[in-house]
């Protein structure tokens, strides 16, 4: 069974300190992808990344950077130099590569992070 | 503008009555999900379909109905809502092609249950 764990339920930071949000996921299938979405307080649901399990190189964009680690089945997320327009849910997600069985995208439970100015 | 439109917003419901949710799609996608989210628990699927005429049970179906007579709609219908159900609903939809192009998110309804 498919599943991912962000054991991070609150992290408060100070404006311009560096953070990580950890995702730990769980899954038999060889093939599959990871994503991090964004739930700003207004509600909606922001996409940021979607990885595919082949590539296994870090991604950076602009301050966020993406740490995908297949070994330890990891998919960090680091903002660096955090900024009030930060706080937020942020959700990692995994999803089945292929669209012949449901592509069923799992969440995890969200990790909130507030950042202070 | 395409994308995935779900109404209502908001809504609150009466223990015991009834209601639907409508989720539109105009880009032409077989895949469609209904999640629901509450606090500490992130988004759990409730049901989805793989097409036209199809809906299968996703992880916490139970007190929800689906129905997919057209491809670019999915109904959510509660026929005697709880208190339990109080939560905000997304409704998402996807490529069901070999390469996983990621989901759109529709921007939520509000349900609460008195």
């Amino acid at each position: 069974a498919q599943k991912v764990t962000q054991a991070q339920t609150e992290i408060s930071v100070v404006e311009k300190e560096d953070v990580t949000l950890d995702c730990v996921y769980e899954t038999r299938d060889t093939t599959y992808y990871l994503f991090w979405y964004k739930q700003p307080p207004s509600g909606e649901l922001v996409f940021l990344i979607r990885r595919n399990s082949f590539d296994e190189q870090n991604e950076i964009s602009g301050r966020y950077s993406w740490n995908f680690q297949k070994s330890t089945s990891s998919f960090n997320f680091t903002i660096t130099a955090s900024q009030v327009v930060d706080s937020a849910v942020y959700f990692c997600a995994l999803s089945e590569a292929y669209g012949g069985a449901t592509n069923k995208l799992i969440f995890g439970t969200g990790t909130l992070l507030a950042v202070q100015p | 503008n395409a994308g995935v439109t779900q109404t209502p917003k908001f809504r609150v419901l009466k223990t015991g009555q009834s209601m639907t949710l409508l989720c539109a799609q105009d880009m032409n996608h077989e895949y469609m999900y209904w999640y629901r989210q509450d606090p500490g628990m992130g988004l759990r699927l409730i049901h989805y379909s793989v097409g036209e005429g199809t809906t299968a049970k996703g992880e916490v179906p139970d007190g929800y109905n689906v129905s997919r007579l057209k491809k670019q709609n999915f109904l959510l219908g509660l026929e005697s809502a709880a208190p339990s159900q109080t939560s905000v609903y997304f409704c998402a939809s996807s490529y069901s092609g070999p390469i996983n192009y990621g989901y759109t998110f529709g921007s939520g309804t509000r349900l609460t249950v008195v």
